[in-house]
């Protein structure tokens, strides 16, 4: 079974760059079978869907984030990547990196927890 | 893109069923078969429990069921037990490869 392990700092300031990575262990990111994505939960609230991107080199993202929003994919460190610009204290969550069959996340990491705040 | 609709709270007691609603729109639930559902513990991530509407994922009991009719999706948990406990999410495609979530719902075992 895949695993999937967020890395990034914990503490953002206001108007600066979030950068996560997520590491993929037990499977190849390349795999045909597999998207990947990036969900995001705000503090005693719900999920949200950030964006995803697959092999075939289809990257989508929620439209509300898309002008701050870049995800890519390093097959060479079997990893994929999240940049959010701009950020405010709206950003602050648990952020979430997953494995996604059809429309499903099937394997998720643990999470990490990201504060915005000077 | 608003997200799906769920009730912030449903209970029932050990053994009891219970079912979680999940409501969208002509343009997500009710145009594709690609409703979820995940389960979440506190401070843990969530766990897919159902796929395409109504598939279930290896490991995932067969108490745990869902459905689809019309813009609504629903997720039904028969004979409740204790370690259902958590909160429920459903989550949709919505076309043009983007994806929503519902708002969650706590499940309480009495």
């Amino acid at each position: 079974q895949l695993q999937l392990q967020e890395s990034g700092p914990g503490l953002v300031k206001p108007s600066e760059t979030l950068s996560l990575t997520c590491t993929v262990s037990s499977g190849s990111i390349s795999s045909s079978s597999y998207c990947w994505g990036w969900i995001r939960q705000p503090p005693e609230r719900g999920l949200e869907w950030i964006g995803s991107v697959c092999n075939s080199g289809s990257i989508s993202y929620t439209p509300s984030l898309k002008s701050r929003l870049t995800i890519s994919v390093d097959v060479s460190k079997n990893q994929f990547s999240l940049n959010l610009n701009s950020v405010t204290a709206a950003d602050t969550a648990v952020y979430y990196c997953a494995s996604r069959k059809w429309y499903s996340f099937d394997n998720w990491g643990q999470g990490t927890l990201v504060t915005v705040s000077s | 893109q608003s997200a799906l609709t769920q009730p912030p709270s449903a209970s029932g007691s050990p053994g009891q069923s219970v079912t979680i609603s999940c409501t969208g729109s002509s343009s997500d639930v009710g145009a594709y078969s690609y409703v979820s559902w995940y389960q979440q513990h506190p401070g843990k991530a969530p766990k897919l429990m159902i796929y395409e509407v109504s598939k279930r994922p290896s490991g995932v009991p067969d108490r745990f069921s869902g459905s689809k009719s019309g813009n609504t999706a629903s997720l039904t948990v028969s004979g409740l037990q204790a370690e259902d406990e958590a909160d429920y999410f459903c989550s949709s495609y919505a076309g043009s490869n983007n994806l929503l979530f519902g708002g969650g719902t706590k499940l309480t075992v009495l």
